[in-house]
C-alpha cells in the first residue's frame, strides 16, 4: 500500500515533443505528489509538486495533471528539449512528514 | 541561500568497517531525512530526524542509524558495512515543520570492497 508505481522505465522522446510519465499509487493517505528530475552523479532536485485538491498545476513546461479518483497522476514535458534528458521520479508523501515513496524512475532521451 | 550539503562525497570502506556520512540541512530548515539509492532499489527512505528526534523510520536493518544535532545537521552511520550497502546515501532538508518541499544534496557515493 506503500508503492508509487511509476511508468514507462525508458523513455525516447524527439525534441519538441512531449514526453509523458505516468504514477500510481494506492495508499489514499498520500496528500503530497512531487516530481524529481535527477542528473549522473547529482541528487535529485524538486521540479514541480501538487495537493490532491487540484487536478492540474503548471509551471513552465511542466505539467502535473492529478486524478484523484483514479489515485494516478502524470508528468508532461512540453517542448521536449536535450536538456531535460534525466531520470524523473514521482513521489508520494503523508501526514506532513518528510518522508518521500518513490516511483521506480524513468530515463528520458531527447534526441536532438 | 546555500543548499544541503553532504560530506563526503565519496568513501571507499572495507567489509565488516563502519561508516559515518554527514548532512548540513539548508539554513532554517529541522527535517532531514536519508535515503539510499541503488541501480536495484531505487531511492529508498532511511528515516528522517526533526528536532534532534527520529520522527519516521524505513526498513533498514539496525546497522543503520542516525542522529540530528541541535543546529539540525545530521549524521547517519552504517556499522559492520556488506557489499549490498554499496549505494549513493541522499539526505534531503525540509522546512520548519518538515511539511514543506524536500531539497536533496548531492550525496555521498559508498562503496563497499
Amino acid at each position: 500500500q506503500q508503492q508509487v508505481k511509476q511508468s514507462p522505465q525508458s523513455l525516447i522522446v524527439q525534441k519538441g515533443g512531449i514526453s509523458i510519465i505516468n504514477c500510481a499509487y494506492e495508499n489514499t493517505a498520500f496528500d503530497y505528489f512531487p516530481w524529481y528530475q535527477q542528473f549522473p552523479g547529482k541528487g535529485p532536485a524538486l521540479l514541480i509538486a501538487i495537493r490532491p485538491d487540484v487536478s492540474e498545476k503548471k509551471e513552465g513546461r511542466f505539467t502535473i495533471s492529478f486524478n484523484k479518483s483514479a489515485k494516478q497522476f502524470s508528468l508532461h514535458i512540453m517542448d521536449s528539449q536535450p536538456g531535460d534528458s534525466a531520470t524523473y521520479f514521482c513521489a508520494a508523501n503523508s501526514g506532513g512528514y518528510n518522508k518521500l515513496i518513490f516511483g521506480a524512475g524513468t530515463r528520458l532521451a531527447v534526441h536532438p | 541561500k546555500a543548499g544541503v550539503t553532504q560530506t563526503p562525497r565519496y568513501l571507499i570502506k572495507t567489509r565488516g568497517q563502519q561508516v559515518t556520512l554527514s548532512c548540513s540541512p539548508i539554513s532554517g530548515h529541522r527535517s532531514v531525512s536519508w535515503y539510499q539509492q541503488t541501480p536495484g532499489q531505487g531511492l529508498q527512505f532511511l528515516f528522517e530526524y526533526f528536532s534532534e528526534t527520529q520522527r519516521n523510520k524505513g526498513n533498514f536493518p539496525g546497522r543503520f542509524s542516525g542522529r540530528q544535532f541541535s543546529n539540525s545537521r545530521s549524521e547517519m552511520n552504517v556499522s559492520t558495512l556488506e557489499l549490498g550497502d554499496s549505494a549513493l546515501y541522499l539526505c534531503a532538508s525540509s522546512g520548519v515543520t518538515g511539511d514543506t518541499e524536500a531539497f536533496f544534496g548531492q550525496g555521498t557515493r559508498l562503496t563497499v570492497v
